[in-house]
């Protein structure tokens, strides 16, 4: 595709549910990224893949958190048992590769847990 | 723990030339990126500097000194349109590390 999408773009979720955010990266696109990003707040780096391996999910706050980019493509981040903290807009980037190359970000999916 | 610090927010004229700074503390380094960000839209990227020295992109200008942990981005003849916040981010073995933005308001 032309630009890095994400879907849904919003959602808005209970408490104790499940929510799966996706990305779809730039076409040949290796590395992907997950980022959090607070309103008036740089992002906050989650995890990373190049291909499909997770090469560090550091930044992942707890084990509720997890991501799979299984066919070295599509992205899921997944949030289970969500919390009210986890309200946040969600952006991924990808870059054609490694840490020197420019980075296209989404547009993000701002998650509103009630 | 890294470091990234940028001023909060600046104000300046428009066709006026404008310097934004970022300092940062990391734990190692392999690059340092300034991206723009308008209002609720997505982070898009200005430049990239890896050695010392300054880069130059057209209005937009971007400074590193690795010694200092130091870099600029300087903005020529201003227009309204460059209302937006930037962000400085700093590469560490494939993690990026962004500041809070500066929040920067073009006056006519």
């Amino acid at each position: 595709g032309a630009g890095v999408s994400q879907s849904p773009r919003y959602k808005v979720t209970k408490r104790g549910q499940d929510v799966a955010l996706r990305c779809d990266p730039i076409s040949g696109h290796v590395s992907l990224y997950w980022y959090r990003q607070a309103l008036g707040q740089g992002p906050e780096f989650l995890t990373y893949f190049n291909y499909e391996a997770q090469q560090d999910k550091s930044g992942l706050p707890n084990d509720r958190f997890s991501a799979e980019r299984p066919e070295g493509s599509i992205s899921t981040l997944t949030i289970q048992r969500t919390e009210q903290r986890d309200s946040a807009m969600y952006r991924c980037a990808s870059s054609s590769s490694g840490e020197r190359e420019t980075q296209y970000f989404g547009p993000g999916t701002r998650l509103l847990v009630l | 723990g890294q470091n990234i610090d940028q001023p909060t927010e600046m104000t300046a004229t428009e066709g006026a030339i404008v310097q934004i700074n970022c300092t940062y503390q990391t734990s190692g380094f392999n690059g340092l990126f300034w991206y723009q960000q308008h209002a609720g839209e997505a982070p898009t990227f200005l430049s990239y500097n890896v050695l010392d020295g300054l880069e130059e992109k057209g209005r937009f200008s971007s400074f590193l000194s690795r010694s200092k942990g130091y870099s600029y981005l300087l903005l020529k003849e201003l227009q309204m349109k460059d209302s937006a916040s930037y962000l400085c981010a700093v590469s560490n073995f494939n993690k990026f590390y962004f500041g809070s933005g500066t929040k920067l308001n073009v006056k006519p």
